[in-house]
């Protein structure tokens, strides 16, 4: 498996733009978390999804950040619109959750809102 | 004041040094995790653990509930175990709080 993957790895918007960030978790993986890390608040949960369902969103800055889960393979971040505050790394993990497993992280997206 | 304390924030060693980096927290867990981020950013998640002890390669982890208090040791540290290492806690209720990191250079 080639593991966690995000695109894009960098992105350069304009305020007030749409962005999505794409995550696909490993194959057979039943938990997907999205995360945001910045200078000044390090890393942070934003959402994570059980068997595609959100379970704890209350992490998502603001109504402007949305996420889905439309299967198993496949999860996106939405910002709309963009802000320079949204700037930062925004990274996705998966795991087995069934206990006593650990999550594998993506790359990262590198976001910035100018 | 934070749910998860780390110490120390920055350490430096000398190679071959054992390390021990410290985490503790203040809310009922149902897991507590270890990651580490590299210099280039990617983040590797290294124990996910709920009590005793773990060990991977020249890494423990050990967890002490009562206490609330989690080490991660590096035996014979190395250039190589240069970077961020993030102690996060999952409580009861399935909430994810993240320490603040303890940036660790190892010096050859």
């Amino acid at each position: 498996d080639a593991g966690v993957i995000q695109s894009p790895r960098h992105e350069v918007t304009e305020m007030g733009q749409e962005v999505t960030l794409r995550c696909k978790p490993i194959s057979g993986h039943n938990s997907l978390f999205w995360y945001r890390q910045t200078m000044m608040r390090g890393l942070e949960l934003l959402i994570y999804f059980n068997n595609n369902v959100p379970i704890d969103d209350s992490g998502m800055p603001e109504d402007r950040f949305s996420a889905k889960m439309p299967n198993a393979s496949f999860s996106t971040l939405k910002i709309q619109p963009s802000e320079p505050r949204d700037s930062a790394v925004y990274f996705c993990a998966s795991s087995f959750w069934e206990g006593d497993t650990e999550a594998f992280f993506g790359q990262g997206t590198r976001l910035t809102v100018v | 004041k934070n749910e998860v304390e780390q110490s120390p924030q920055n350490l430096t060693a000398q190679e071959g040094e054992f390390i021990t980096i410290n985490c503790s927290y203040s809310v009922g867990i149902s897991a507590l995790h270890w990651l580490q981020q590299h210099p280039g950013g990617g983040i590797v998640s290294l124990f996910m653990l709920s009590s005793g002890k773990k060990k991977h390669g020249r890494l423990i982890a050990t967890i002490n509930i009562q206490e609330k208090h989690s080490s991660l040791h590096i035996t014979a540290s190395h250039p190589r175990d240069s970077a961020v290492y993030i102690c996060a806690v999952t409580n009861t209720g399935n909430q994810f709080y993240f320490g603040t990191g303890t940036s660790l250079t190892v010096i050859p």
